[in-house]
């Protein structure tokens, strides 16, 4: 089972690109590499989903290195609506094992 | 196309008592999941249905909750009795597809439980 270690708290400014990085150092060949973001009061909400390279949609991107060990979600020009909390977890392609959600890492915009 | 739907948003009831939250899924999910949400942390599952299967129920304590999710659609989770370290959201989600797709889960809104 692939431990995933991101930071635990960003700050950022509006406008600004938002860059949150997640070690998975142990990541398993099939493993799939998905994000979720869980605003106060609200169950979380899947953001984006990749096993390698990039993956973007309209609302973030995901990178990949080659090595898997880590993944990287990015949020370009992010407003105070996106402060909210990001996270990184790894799941096998069967489906099988449920996902397992960790603290996450808390991002604050600031005006 | 309506979201996960979850009742009550809010419960407070004394310790001891019983208690249950109503749960429906996105319709066509064929997968219905329960988790718990403590303060600050990110969400523990509790139990995962496909269908009307309850396929992970490890993490569930099934000395006091309960589970049932009849004809594959509505699901309710029971705590019985309730203890103070119950208090908690109680988030339900629901995903449709096998591998990878079940991974997009969509969340309901949680039901807000406060035992005292």
């Amino acid at each position: 089972l692939a431990k995933t270690t991101q930071p635990i708290s960003m700050d950022s400014y509006e406008g600004q690109e938002v860059n949150i990085t997640c070690s998975h150092n142990n990541i398993a060949t099939n493993d799939y590499i998905t994000w979720y973001q869980q605003f106060p009061s609200q169950g979380p909400r899947f953001i984006i989903q990749g096993y390698k390279t990039k993956v973007t949609n309209e609302v973030a991107s995901l990178f990949i290195p080659a090595d898997r060990k880590s993944s990287t979600l990015s949020l370009p020009r992010v407003s105070l609506s996106d402060t909210a909390v990001y996270y990184c977890l790894v799941g096998e392609e069967t489906g099988r094992r449920a996902l397992t959600f960790g603290s996450g890492t808390r991002l604050q915009v600031q005006p | 196309e309506a979201g996960v739907v979850q009742s009550p948003r809010y419960k407070i009831i004394e310790k001891k008592q019983p208690v249950a939250f109503w749960c429906n899924p996105i319709s066509g999910h064929n997968t219905l999941y329960w988790y718990l949400q403590n303060l600050g942390q990110g969400p523990e599952l509790l139990i995962r249905y496909e269908n009307e299967e309850a396929v992970d129920d490890s993490q569930l304590p099934k000395d006091r909750f309960s589970a049932e999710r009849l004809k594959g659609v509505d699901s309710t989770l029971k705590i019985q009795p309730a203890e103070l370290g119950d208090s908690a959201v109680y988030l339900c989600a629901s995903s449709f597809g096998r591998g990878v797709r079940s991974y997009e889960q969509y969340f309901g809104p949680g039901t807000r439980l406060t035992v005292t």
